[in-house]
């Protein structure tokens, strides 16, 4: 049974540049969500996506946007790259339960430094 | 206002000792969860367990304990005989029904070093 996997694991840009991370959620699962983790604090929510739309978002700018495909796996972009985003990106997958908390499974991260 | 407080930063315990990671939580929701991950040098959250707000028993699992108190708004975390490999950043983190109820809440985390 595949857990969450993300793609890829490290990255290098450089400032005003664009990145796309990927992300494939567990098996059976319809839900992800992104968070970024700055070095030595923990997550911050980005937003999370269920049947391809935005379902809740957390206090990050606009320049952060994400997209859910029919398989339910995810991509997380970033535009105008600044050197505060560098940082772990994770994703996680869950199961959609309205008006409840699934657990949430991580995957193993993208490190994203930006030069 | 930080809604999850992780008070110890690091803890460093020999093997074998126990110890026990502080969780302290502020909520206006009587409908929330409540969760620990642990995240090894990899960098991976691993979880390790889920509680709701209505269910206050306290949970044992192997070496791990969770104790539980609404009443001090509290979700404590045991490791009982500690091992190396409990070495990692833990996290506490707050999920509230009524914020749609899909983000988690993440404390700053306690860092945990565990030596032979």
């Amino acid at each position: 049974d595949a857990g969450v996997t993300q793609s890829p694991t490290h990255l290098i840009k450089t400032r005003g540049q664009q990145v796309t991370l990927r992300c494939s959620p567990k098996s059976g699962h319809d839900t992800v969500s992104w968070y970024q983790q700055a070095l030595g604090q923990g997550p911050q929510f980005i937003f999370q996506y269920y049947e391809e739309e935005e379902r809740q978002r957390g206090n990050f700018p606009d320049r952060f946007s994400g997209h859910q495909f029919p398989n339910y796996s995810s991509e997380l972009n970033v535009n105008a790259l600044l050197l505060g985003d560098s940082a772990l990106y994770l994703c996680a997958s869950s199961l959609a339960n309205w008006g409840s908390t699934d657990t949430q499974y991580f995957g193993p991260g993208t490190r994203l430094t930006v030069l | 206002a930080q809604k999850v407080t992780q008070a110890q930063t690091e803890i460093s315990v020999v093997e074998k000792e126990d110890v026990t990671l502080d969780c302290v939580y502020e909520t206006r929701d009587t409908t929330y969860y409540l969760f620990w991950y642990k995240q090894p040098p990899s960098g991976e959250l691993v979880f390790l367990i889920r509680r709701n707000s209505f269910d206050e028993q306290n949970e044992i699992s192997g070496r791990y304990s969770w104790n539980f108190q609404k009443s001090t708004s509290s979700f404590n975390f045991t490791i009982t005989a500690s091992q190396v490999v409990d070495s990692a950043v833990y996290f506490c983190a707050l999920s509230e029904v009524s914020n749609s109820g899909y983000a988690l809440n993440f404390g700053k985390g306690t860092s945990l070093l565990v030596t032979p």
